[in-house]
């Protein structure tokens, strides 16, 4: 079985540019999360999608990032413009077959952003 | 403010020896927990659970203790391996909201 895969891994702009992640689930996994993962912390769920519906943006700074999964499988995650603040691995994650995230989350290796 | 603490940033263990991971949390309503392992370049990898209902769980040399009077788990790695050597992260959920809470993370280091 494949696992999650994310592109691209790494990626360095300067501040006030766009960036965008990819995330292809594990196939048949219904329910994706983006993560912010900053240095020395813990992921942070930005947005968590089930099917192609949002269930959860509370935390996404909406005023610059956005996502959409289309077709209910593939997912892209924005940031426009970028702040240096944003610098943080984005994790991707799925997970089969329900909404509840005590289902097992199978992440993705991540993108590691890097804001100059 | 965070609701899931892991105050040791890292722990070091001689290989054979028992790991103890601890993680404290102040939310009393979360009643599902989960570690996650995760190596460097690579997302976390979910290792066990455990419910609010129980206050023991295990899993081969994975036991994870739930003290809900004190809002505190702990993780055991018994004996510890050098492949073991790994970021363990505790996570909380409170399952009628259904959103993950991660703790900081723990770095484990064990050295053969």
């Amino acid at each position: 079985e494949a696992g999650v895969a994310q592109s691209p891994r790494y990626k360095i702009i300067e501040k006030r540019q766009s960036v965008a992640f990819w995330c292809n689930p594990i196939s048949g996994h219904a329910t994706l999360y983006w993560y912010q993962q900053i240095l020395g912390q813990g992921p942070k769920l930005l947005i968590q999608f089930q099917n192609n519906g949002v269930v959860d943006d509370s935390q996404l700074p909406k005023d610059r990032f956005s996502a959409e999964r289309l077709k209910g499988v593939d997912s892209t995650l924005k940031i426009q413009p970028a702040k240096l603040e944003d610098s943080a691995v984005y994790l991707c994650a799925s997970s089969f077959p329900g909404t509840l995230s005590t289902d097992t989350q199978y992440f993705g290796p991540g993108t590691r952003l890097t804001v100059l | 403010d965070q609701q899931v603490k892991q105050n040791s940033p890292s722990l070091s263990v001689q290989e054979g020896r028992i790991s103890i991971l601890n993680c404290d949390y102040t939310n009393s309503m979360f009643d599902y927990f989960l570690w996650y392992k995760k190596y460097p370049a690579e997302g976390p990898t979910f290792l066990i659970s455990i419910s609010s209902i129980k206050d023991k769980n295990e899993d081969g040399r994975f036991t994870v203790f739930l003290n809900k009077s004190a809002k505190h788990l702990s993780l055991h790695i018994v004996p510890s391996q050098p492949g073991d050597s790994a970021v363990y992260f505790c996570a909380a959920v409170e399952t009628s909201y259904d959103k993950v809470i991660f703790g900081p993370g723990t770095s484990l280091s064990v050295i053969p």
